[in-house]
């Protein structure tokens, strides 16, 4: 059974650093790429970063570039995510998402259940 | 990037309805097209992938259509637990939007 576990969530002011960790069981982990999607309090679905099974391909979206790190650990099956200056907008709860092939462009086929995060004073 | 834009971003329909919603892209992806259920508090289920190719489990009732710029996503005959959000997700590069969403929700 695949299951990703999410943490690492929490408040944090603006301007501050959290990192997200997923850990990853069930399937071969460096076979698939990985993923973060974002969703706001009632908004939508935001991809935020994806990266290949191996870790060299990495791709963000504008608003996560220069200020968000994806990596991976696949010794230890875990997918992370490293947020600097952090900002309100980034409010949001943090889904770790499996890709269905080894590259970051793909479909997700399993979702954690997901880790807040809420930047405010 | 790949826009994509979901109508209608709400819905009521009652059960046994036939529930129909688009997905449009800002430029052509082939059937790079996944579909996603989202209950609230959940995350969100995967439906269809590759534009019409049902995902294992999935219940016949819901279908996809389209390739290019243009999909559907329809369910045949709506259950109550089909009342939910859905997605759209082009998956033909990065970053992989998602469509804004479409509630349907209970007559």
């Amino acid at each position: 059974e695949v299951q990703l576990l999410e943490s690492g969530g929490g408040l944090v002011q603006p301007g501050g650093s959290l990192r997200l960790s997923c850990v990853a069981s069930g399937f071969t982990f460096n076979s698939y790429a990985m993923a973060w999607v974002r969703q706001a309090p009632g908004k939508g679905l935001d991809w935020v970063s994806g990266v290949s099974g191996n870790g060299g391909g990495r791709d963000y979206a504008d608003s996560a570039k220069g200020r968000f790190t994806i990596s991976r650990d696949n010794s230890k099956r875990t997918l992370y995510l490293q947020m600097n200056s952090l900002r309100a907008e980034d409010t949001a709860v943090y889904y770790c998402a499996k890709g269905v092939v080894v590259a970051p462009n793909g479909y997700f086929d399993y979702w954690g259940q997901g880790t807040q995060v809420t930047v405010s004073s | 990037d790949i826009q994509m834009t979901q109508s209608p971003s709400s819905l009521s329909a009652s059960v046994g309805d036939r529930v129909t919603i688009t997905c449009r892209a800002s430029r052509g992806i082939g059937n790079s097209l996944a579909w996603y259920q989202q209950k609230p508090g959940k995350a969100p289920k995967l439906l269809l992938y590759a534009a019409s190719t049902l995902e294992s489990g999935v219940p016949s009732r819901f279908s996809g259509s389209g390739s290019g710029t243009a999909f559907t996503l329809t369910i045949s005959s709506l259950q109550p637990e089909d009342f939910a959000t859905y997605f759209c997700q082009q998956y033909y590069n990065t970053p992989s939007w998602f469509g804004q969403g479409t509630k349907v929700e209970i007559k």
